[in-house]
């Protein structure tokens, strides 16, 4: 079973530029998080959805960052225009709902350098 | 406010000797607790889960309420358990979103 997937790895740009982040998560998975994690910073929670649904967005930074999630299925996570501090890695997860909603499943994460 | 706390960044201990990694938390309510794990090159992987109980690759980790506490320990530490530890806490209900700790980094030495 492919596990979840972001697009890219990797990017860079520069300052005042847009990126948007990918995220598929597992197939069926109807919750997907969105965390990031700045250089020498914990984990933090962005937001949540549940299929297409924002359940919650109490973790976005600023209404420079914009997450959709298209029919339930993949999430993008755009950051326009980007700053410096912007700057780190982007993990998605998604878990299932019902019996094992608590586990969620990482996947490897969207390096973003902001120059 | 919620937060995790894991005081030591870096942990060596050699091959064979225990391991206890700390995690001390704070929440209002009754938080679930976690530990994450990852391996280089890996992505991050749920190891344990507090209400389970389970013992996951020899690792245990006891709730302890009085200390707001979640430690995550092992008796005798394997050179395939070095690797990043999270403490992990979600208040539960509907949103199961994780708050960090900042992570301890394991090394074990043959």
């Amino acid at each position: 079973e492919a596990g979840v997937t972001q697009f890219p790895s990797h990017s860079v740009i520069e300052k005042g530029q847009t990126v948007t982040l990918r995220c598929d998560p597992i197939s069926g998975h109807d919750n997907l998080y969105w965390y990031r994690r700045v250089m020498g910073k914990e984990i933090k929670f962005l937001l949540h959805f549940v299929k297409e649904s924002k359940q919650d967005e109490s973790g976005m930074p600023n209404n420079r960052f914009l997450a959709e999630r298209t029919g339930g299925t993949y999430s993008t996570l755009k950051v326009q225009p980007a700053e410096l501090e912007d700057s780190g890695v982007y993990f998605c997860a998604s878990s299932q709902v019902g019996a094992n909603y608590y586990e969620q499943y990482f996947g490897p994460g969207t390096r973003l350098t902001v120059t | 406010a919620q937060r995790v706390t894991q005081p030591e960044k870096l942990l060596s201990v050699f091959k064979g000797a225990p391991v206890e990694l700390k995690c001390n938390y704070s929440y209002s309510g009754s938080p679930e607790l976690f530990w994450y794990v990852q391996y280089s090159r890996q992505r991050l992987q749920l190891l344990l889960r507090h209400i389970s109980r389970e013992s996951i690759k020899g690792f245990t980790a006891d709730l302890n309420k009085g200390e707001t506490s979640f430690h995550l320990k092992k008796p005798f530490a394997q050179e395939e358990d070095s690797a990043m530890y999270y403490c992990a806490l979600s208040s539960g209900g509907s949103n199961y979103k994780l708050t960090f700790g900042k992570g301890t980094l394991l090394t074990v030495n043959p």
